[in-house]
């Protein structure tokens, strides 16, 4: 089993729905949790950055943490045709310590 | 702010040669920049971890006089392919850690860099 499960998709949405990311994890001492976003044949870009459980918000973009559950989710309001990307998740157990990637889910936002 | 480049973007060499790969922070010094390398549709896998002034420390599995890391300077690390093989083709990307001084250290990457070893 890996350590961080993500649905590679794809998922396929209509331009301006919600797009749900999640993923889940086994090792409890994850503390860091990020979002990315890749462009094919990009490197990935950072999206969002939290600590530890709750929700943080920026932009259409909204990330939740459930560290009892430890399952992890990546909201983007109002998607758009750009939007249409791998989405990775990624968390570390310290600050600045490497990062335990999921397999990475194919987002298509269809206009 | 927080810009990592990457040197070259796209590399095509013969196989038994040696590729140098560049990472450079743009906007920012990084103590720590790491290497992975990325399969078409899979994951990032990490390679190692560079830190500024000394030694790499490798994952698992990973050869480190295959791959050669060299971080010479707080906004540059190398990654030398040494006698490159076809399996060796691959998307490598780098990354550079920035110390934003709040919740924790953010991971910046580059663009990648394509290899691909005839």
């Amino acid at each position: 089993q890996k350590e961080v499960e993500q649905d590679p998709g794809p998922l396929s949405v209509p331009e301006g729905a919600i797009v749900s990311l999640n993923c889940t994890y086994s090792n409890s001492a994850f503390q860091y949790f990020m979002w990315y976003r890749q462009y094919s044949r990009k490197g990935p870009e950072l999206l969002m950055y939290t600590y530890s459980s709750g929700n943080k918000e920026d932009g259409r973009f909204t990330a939740q943490v459930d560290k009892s559950s430890k399952y992890i989710s990546l909201f983007i309001r109002d998607s758009q045709p750009s939007d249409s990307a791998t989405y990775l998740c990624a968390m570390s157990v310290a600050a600045g310590n490497k990062l335990t990637f999921g397999g990475g889910t194919r987002v298509l936002v269809k206009p | 702010g927080a810009v990592v480049s990457q040197h070259p973007s796209r590399v095509i060499c013969k196989s038994g040669t040696s590729v140098k790969i560049e990472c450079r922070s743009l906007d920012f010094q990084a103590t720590t920049m790491f290497w992975y390398r990325q399969f078409p549709k899979q994951s990032l896998m990490l390679m190692a971890t560079s830190n500024e002034g000394s030694k790499a420390t490798y994952e698992q599995g990973v050869e480190k006089d295959k791959f050669l890391i060299n971080h010479a300077s707080l906004t540059l690390s190398t990654l030398t392919v040494t006698s490159a093989h076809p399996e060796d083709s691959s998307f490598y990307i780098c990354s550079a850690r920035l110390t934003s001084g709040g919740a924790g250290d953010e991971q910046y990457f580059g663009p990648g860099t394509r290899l691909t070893v005839t």
